[in-house]
């Protein structure tokens, strides 16, 4: 199965860009995701790229793949104390269903 | 548009006791996931329905855990008997299809 990794913990002041990363196994995952998690709150899905796309630019957020090294990232332009939350990578791999493979999520905090 | 629902929100049992929990999906959502995160981790599928059939149940511990998608709209997962590493957010998802999946808030177990 799909093994995805990522770092365990961001911290960035206020107003900085955070770069959150992630590698993935699966190289024939179709559609990479980017999902928020508040305390106490489900998964929100913030952005997807799919894997024929380099890059994807959504108002502050920027995803960016590299298919070659299995590594996705994304930016945050701008941070806000409300972006602090776990950010989960996630990855659906090819050949059918819906499966998504998440990472152990990124906890992001934001400090003045 | 009405959100996945879950209920409880939490849930303190002892260990050997049975517990269950309820989803409502998105109305119209003929794919409904349930998913365990475990404390520090990301969530991990445990099962997926397409309508009331299953798609994927390879990771659901059988000997355990069952599930159930009457008509093909709420379902339940029953844990019996649970365990202590069964403590987790257990968290409902559906979809159109293949679709963006949307989560509920999930359901807080706690097995002392």
């Amino acid at each position: 199965g799909e093994d995805v990794e990522q770092s365990l913990f961001l911290s960035v002041r206020e107003g900085d860009s955070s770069v959150i990363n992630c590698t993935y196994t699966d190289s024939s995952s179709t559609y990479l995701y980017w999902y928020k998690q508040e305390p106490g709150a489900g998964l929100q899905l913030l952005t997807y790229i799919f894997s024929n796309m380099d890059m994807k630019q959504d108002q502050r957020l920027t995803v960016l793949l590299n298919k070659k090294d299995k590594h996705l990232s994304l930016r945050i332009a701008d941070t806000q104390t409300g972006d602090s939350a776990i950010y989960f990578c996630a990855g659906r791999p090819g050949g059918g269903g819906n499966k998504l493979t998440f990472g152990t999520g990124t906890q992001l905090k934001v400090e003045l | 548009e009405a959100g996945v629902a879950q209920s409880p929100r939490y849930k303190i049992i002892e260990k050997r006791q049975s517990v269950a929990f309820w989803c409502n999906p998105i109305s119209g959502h003929a794919t409904l996931y349930w998913y365990q995160q475990i404390l520090g981790q990301g969530p991990k599928l445990l099962i997926q329905f397409q309508n009331n059939g299953v798609v994927d149940d390879s990771q659901l511990p059988k000997d355990r855990f069952s599930a159930e998608r009457l008509k093909g709209v709420d379902s339940t997962l029953k844990i019996q008997p649970a365990k202590l590493e069964d403590s987790a957010v257990y968290l409902c998802a559906s979809s159109l299809g293949l679709g963006e999946a949307f989560f509920g808030q999930g359901t807080r177990l706690t097995v002392v």
